[in-house]
């Protein structure tokens, strides 16, 4: 069974059009994070929630708004789609203070055209 | 300044050599360091945590030094299955749900 599941794999979309993207993991932790991941490769946070609550909002345009109904899910959603938001997007879990480390989902490749 | 750097390489090393990654981070209360593994177009994935006293898993050893902060990777005998991108990664402070990651070392092992 996957540990943390994130779908679609890949999207491509128009530009201003709004798209949602799904993460569930099973591995019980209560800490779940989005990443987001450009074309330089750089892995930067962009969301965390801690057991359903907001605990990071880093500068991310209002855009971009997380929603977690319950723990073990967080998903992703995007309004008003620009060419900028291209990247692959990350979902992530670990137990509170991320001290063992964070299980990845395989990654959201978005692409808008 | 950046939270975590790391000389992007990339290493280019022939079967069998060792080869070592640097990292450097800026927050003197970092309390929680890894390695992570990302090959690609796939996920990142955690190689191994970075202790005080150094550690060891097999081909691999890591060491930190907190009073340079300063994490290093050796990974011995390279195998062309080590082909990858390794990335330092570092938490913000301690208890903070927040790791920052370097933007990685490409290693390519040649037969």
């Amino acid at each position: 069974d996957t540990a943390v599941s994130q779908t679609p794999k890949y999207l491509v979309t128009q530009m201003g059009n709004d798209k949602s993207i799904k993460c569930e993991q099973n591995l019980g932790h209560d800490t779940m994070y989005w990443y987001k991941q450009d074309s330089k490769k750089f892995l930067k946070i962009m969301f965390s929630y801690n057991n359903k609550e907001l605990i990071i909002n880093e500068t991310v345009p209002n855009r971009f708004s997380p929603k977690s109904p319950d723990k073990a899910h967080l998903n992703l959603h995007i309004n008003s789609l620009e060419l900028g938001d291209s990247a692959v997007y990350f979902c992530a879990s670990s137990w509170p203070g991320g001290g063992y480390g964070y299980t990845f989902g395989s990654g959201t490749r978005l692409t808008v055209v | 300044r950046k939270e975590v750097e790391q000389d992007p390489g990339p290493f280019n090393v022939p079967e069998g050599a060792t080869v070592a990654f640097n990292c450097t981070y800026s927050n003197s209360a970092s309390q929680s360091f890894f390695w992570y593994r990302q090959d690609c177009r796939k996920e990142p994935k955690l190689l191994m945590s970075v202790y005080s006293s150094g550690n060891e898993d097999g081909r691999f050893t890591a060491q930190l030094n907190r009073a340079s902060q300063y994490i290093s990777l050796l990974i011995r005998d390279s195998k062309l299955s080590d082909s990858a991108t390794y990335l330092c990664v570092v938490n913000g402070a301690t208890g903070a749900n927040n790791l920052f990651f370097g933007t990685g070392t490409r290693l390519t092992v040649i037969p």
